[in-house]
């Protein structure tokens, strides 16, 4: 079973950039897709945005203009950058491979915690 | 983008009680598309149900899951102390995916 982790600053100030990485236990990047998610406290599950391994991305439209995905395919890593960050942006991020039956999700990361405060 | 509007917010039952939570679509999905999520607190979500009514690998035929078009229904025959839990619905229809809002099951 594939393993998911999750790793990054948790705190990040204001107007900054937010990078993360989702590292993956064995070498299926290039055969899925991978998207990211988030989850303020106390609140519901919102879509990033979803690569694949060979590179092909499509963006929720709420966060176009300043998120950024990509492979590293010699480090088993998923990354993602978001840049210009408010506290609207302070949530759980996770990062999740699509199922081989279907668009939806069924491995994720156990999430990580990103602050946003000066 | 599809809304998905789930109720009740909150159902509070014993266990061993049915539990039925409802997703409705701002436009109609297919229901190949949609899928139901279980989330407890500090964890990821735990996919239930795809396609509308397929059974992920593991999740116990107590849940079920059943609609199409605009109307989505889990159904927890009898809950178990495991169960309760926040419950998400979920399309994948198209671009943006989107949750709804979460239906939390507390014990009663």
């Amino acid at each position: 079973q594939v393993q998911l982790q999750e790793s990054g600053p948790g705190l990040v100030k204001p107007s900054e950039t937010l990078s993360l990485s989702c590292s993956v236990s064995d070498d299926s990047i290039s055969d899925y897709y991978w998207s990211w998610f988030r989850q303020p406290a106390g609140k519901g599950l919102e879509w990033i945005g979803r690569i694949s391994g060979s590179g092909n991305i499509n963006y929720n439209p709420s966060f176009k203009s300043r998120v950024d995905m990509s492979v590293d395919m010699s480090k088993n890593q998923v990354s993602l950058k978001l840049t210009s960050v408010t506290a609207a942006d302070t949530a759980v991020y996770y990062c999740a491979r699509r199922s081989t039956s279907g668009w939806f999700y069924d491995h994720w990361g156990q999430g990580t915690l990103v602050t946003v405060s000066s | 983008e599809t809304v998905l509007t789930q109720s009740p917010g909150t159902l509070s039952l014993s266990p061993g009680e049915r539990a039925t939570l409802s997703c409705r679509a701002s436009q109609s999905v297919d229901s190949i598309s949609f899928a139901w999520y279980q989330q407890k607190p500090g964890q990821a979500p735990r996919l239930l149900i795809y396609g509308a009514s397929t059974r992920a690998t593991g999740v116990p035929d107590r849940f079920s899951g059943s609609g199409s078009g605009t109307d989505f229904t889990l159904t927890i025959s009898r809950l178990e102390p495991e169960d309760f839990a926040v419950y998400y619905c979920h399309q994948y229809a198209g671009s943006p995916l989107t949750f709804g809002g979460g239906t939390n099951v507390e014990i009663k």
